[in-house]
C-alpha cells in the first residue's frame, strides 16, 4: 500500500523567512510520481510539481525549490523569501504504477502555512 | 478555455435526499476523477474513469455512483445523502493516469 505523510501539520513564519515543508512516501511500485498541490483559502488545488521516480534532479521555479531523495524517500519542498501569498495548505502526492495506484493520488494530510507580514 | 469546472458550488442536503453533482472537463482529457476531502485531511478517491463508458472505484466508493457517457462529463450520484457524507467534492482530469492532475474548484456539500 502506498502512504505519504506530511509530519507537519502547521507551520508559522514570518514574512521573507525561508521554509521547508517535508514530505516522506512509502511505496513498493519502482516507477512512481510525486505531486506537490497548493489549496489556498479560496479552497481550490493548484498544481505545482510532477516529479517521476527516476529523475532525481533538485527542480527550481523562482521562489520554489523541491528536493527529491530516493535514499530516504522524501519529496521535500522549499519556499524561499516566503510571502503571505504563499499562506495555503499544501499537499504531497503519490501515484504508483501498478494496476490499483496507476490511476490514484495518496495524499498526504497536508501541512497548513502562515506566512506573517 | 476553462479547465474543469463543477455545479454546484454549495448544496445543502436533508438526509436521505439524492443530488447529482456534475463535473465537465474541456482539455479531452481521457482520466477523470472524484475525491473528497474532509476537515483536516488529505482527498480521497471515491470513483476514476480511464474513459467514456468505462468507471472503477476507488477508496471510498460506498454511497455514490458514477457515469461515463462522454470524454467531457463525470457527474457523481448521491442516492440516499448520509451526514456521514458532508464534505467537499472534488473532481479533476488528467491527459494519463500517471499525468498531472488538475482540479476543479469543488463542490461543498451539508447533509443535515
Amino acid at each position: 500500500a502506498q502512504k505519504v505523510t506530511q509530519a507537519q501539520t502547521e507551520i508559522s513564519v514570518v514574512e521573507k523567512e525561508d521554509v521547508t515543508l517535508d514530505c516522506v512516501y512509502e511505496t513498493r511500485d519502482t516507477t512512481y510520481y510525486l505531486f506537490w498541490y497548493k489549496q489556498p483559502p479560496s479552497g481550490e488545488l493548484v498544481f505545482l510539481i510532477r516529479r517521476n521516480s527516476f529523475d532525481e534532479q533538485n527542480e527550481i521555479s523562482g521562489r520554489y525549490s523541491w528536493n527529491f531523495q530516493k535514499s530516504t524517500s522524501s519529496f521535500n519542498f522549499t519556499i524561499t523569501a516566503s510571502q503571505v501569498v504563499d499562506s495555503a495548505v499544501y499537499f504531497c502526492a503519490l501515484s504508483g504504477d501498478s494496476g490499483a495506484g496507476s490511476y490514484q493520488l495518496t495524499f498526504g494530510k497536508g501541512t497548513k502555512l502562515s506566512v506573517i507580514p | 478555455n476553462a479547465g474543469v469546472t463543477q455545479t454546484p458550488k454549495f448544496r445543502i442536503l436533508k438526509i436521505g435526499q439524492s443530488m447529482t453533482l456534475q463535473c465537465t472537463q474541456d482539455m479531452n482529457h481521457n482520466y477523470m476523477y472524484w475525491y473528497r476531502q474532509d476537515p483536516g485531511m488529505g482527498l480521497k478517491l471515491i470513483y476514476y474513469s480511464v474513459g467514456a463508458g468505462i468507471t472503477d472505484k476507488g477508496e471510498v466508493p460506498n454511497g455514490y455512483n458514477v457515469s461515463r457517457s462522454t470524454t467531457e462529463d463525470f457527474p457523481l450520484r448521491l442516492e440516499l445523502a448520509a451526514p456521514s457524507q458532508t464534505s467537499v467534492y472534488f473532481c479533476a482530469s488528467s491527459y494519463s493516469g500517471q499525468g498531472s492532475q488538475y482540479f476543479g474548484p469543488g463542490t461543498r456539500l451539508l447533509v443535515l
